[in-house]
């Protein structure tokens, strides 16, 4: 039973536009959601978070935006680099302490230049 | 920066030995966790743990694994009896109050 599901293996994008990564999931317990970046032979980097008391965070290039109602979340990289070349992970977790991180598949990211 | 590490990188052994996998948290988190990628497959949870004692388990997390917060500083992964299905990559994270989890960059456990 996939509760967070990512449902593009990978995105193609140019440097210099916008990455949209969507992220939908199934349940309605979960109320932190979490973006975080892989490199390969790497551990997952966290990147942004959300709490589901809002609907938009930002921090520099990336904004995380949460539909509650869709169950549906998506991060936004504006301007996409090169460097964001990786696989992204879309997290989420019911806020009380010790609580998994359930993920999803991943997207993978390749930026052009 | 401080960083969770992960020791060793690689380990390689035969089906039914024990394995021991080491991960020295960030100093002051207070919640430690194991997860585990096949390859190909997505990031698992396996346990979390705190305060001394296991928080949470998955079905993983079976009676071949086992944690351990030996001193202050270390967190250990043991597999008892290996089984071909246990290779993967496992990764430690541990967490302050706030929810980000941080991760180490992993160890590979190749079971022959």
């Amino acid at each position: 039973d996939q509760q967070v599901k990512q449902n593009s293996p990978s995105l193609s994008v140019q440097e210099g536009r916008i990455s949209i990564l969507n992220c939908d999931y199934t349940n309605s317990m979960f109320d932190y959601f979490l973006w975080y970046k892989k490199y390969p032979a790497e551990g997952p980097t966290f990147l942004i978070s959300i709490s589901s008391i809002k609907d938009k965070n930002e921090d520099g290039r990336f904004t995380v935006f949460l539909n509650k109602s869709a169950k549906h979340l998506s991060l936004h990289i504006v301007p996409s680099q090169p460097g964001d070349s990786a696989v992204y992970f879309c997290a989420a977790t019911i806020n009380q302490a010790g609580t998994a991180l359930i993920f999803g598949k991943g997207t993978t990211l390749s930026v052009s230049s | 920066e401080p960083e969770v590490t992960q020791t060793p990188s690689h380990q390689v052994t035969q089906m039914g030995q024990e394995v021991i996998l080491r991960c020295v948290p960030i100093s002051n988190h207070l919640y430690f966790y194991w997860y585990r990628q096949i390859l190909g497959q997505k990031v698992e949870f396996l346990v979390s743990f705190y305060n001394n004692e296991i928080s949470e388990k998955s079905e993983i997390f079976d009676d071949q694994f086992s944690v351990e917060r030996p001193d202050g500083s270390n967190f250990t992964l043991k597999i008892r009896s290996t089984k071909l299905e246990d290779s993967a990559m496992y990764f430690c994270a541990s967490r302050p109050l706030t929810n980000e989890q941080f991760f180490g960059p992993g160890t590979r456990l190749t079971v022959l």
